[in-house]
């Protein structure tokens, strides 16, 4: 199956400092990938999606400026949590779309552990 | 708004029991609807794609169904083993996007 990688896998920060994950297709190219967060025991929420060469689309509620997407290649996907807080403590999860033998799919990272203290 | 629930929320059962998950939509306009495997602190494994045009997907152990008209999917495992055990997500694609339950919670004690 495609493969997508995140990095970091896990990462520890200070409140008001500003963290970069980063979602590659590491198989293929994506001209749309998913950033998702979820809560201990609680499901995804999709928070934007990321289309190559153009901006990205927010979710109701979630933060553009907090939350930024940048989509420069087929390949990569960046989210930068800016000015993180206690608060934006999450597993972070992006996906890529593309067509596969069961239609369009979207294959998942293995997801990114923020803390912020 | 689609809305989409997992029953039961966690499920234990003894190692080599068959068992089904249920996951139902509130929505029936749905492009397709995914299962999905998540083990603690990990991403996501896809289990099983079926199209909205299909009833059902076999892999290995595995079955799902659709039932668009009900709104209604079904994870059905059989002769479950503990490695099986892990939270179950389904998610329902539409509009691009997908819709993910809260998932099941399962545990298969050996």
């Amino acid at each position: 199956g495609a493969v997508v990688s995140q990095h970091p896998s896990r990462v520890i920060c200070k409140s008001g400092t500003s963290v970069k994950i980063e979602c590659r297709s590491l198989d293929f190219q994506a001209t749309t990938m998913f950033w998702y967060r979820q809560f201990p025991k609680q499901s995804l929420m999709l928070m934007a999606t990321s289309n190559e060469g153009s901006k990205a689309t927010y979710e109701q509620g979630v933060e553009k400026d907090k939350f930024l997407i940048n989509h420069a290649s087929l390949t990569l996907s960046t989210l930068t949590v800016t000015s993180a807080h206690p608060e934006d403590s999450s597993f972070y999860i992006c996906s890529a779309r593309r067509p596969g033998l069961a239609g369009v799919e979207q294959f998942f990272g293995p997801g990114t552990r923020l803390t912020v203290l | 708004k689609q809305e989409v629930t997992q029953i039961p929320a966690a499920l234990s059962v003894p190692e080599g029991e068959n068992l089904v998950l249920n996951c139902s939509f509130t929505d029936s306009a749905i492009y397709n609807l995914q299962w999905f495997r998540q083990d603690p602190g990990k991403g996501l494994t896809s289990l099983l794609l079926i199209q909205s045009s299909q009833r059902e997907q076999t892999s290995g152990r595995l079955n799902a169904s659709l039932d668009k008209s009900s709104g209604r999917s079904t994870l059905y495992i059989a002769a479950s083993q503990p490695g099986d055990s892990a939270t179950y997500l389904c998610a329902a694609s539409q509009g691009g996007k997908l819709i993910f339950g809260q998932g099941t919670e399962l545990s298969v004690k050996p």
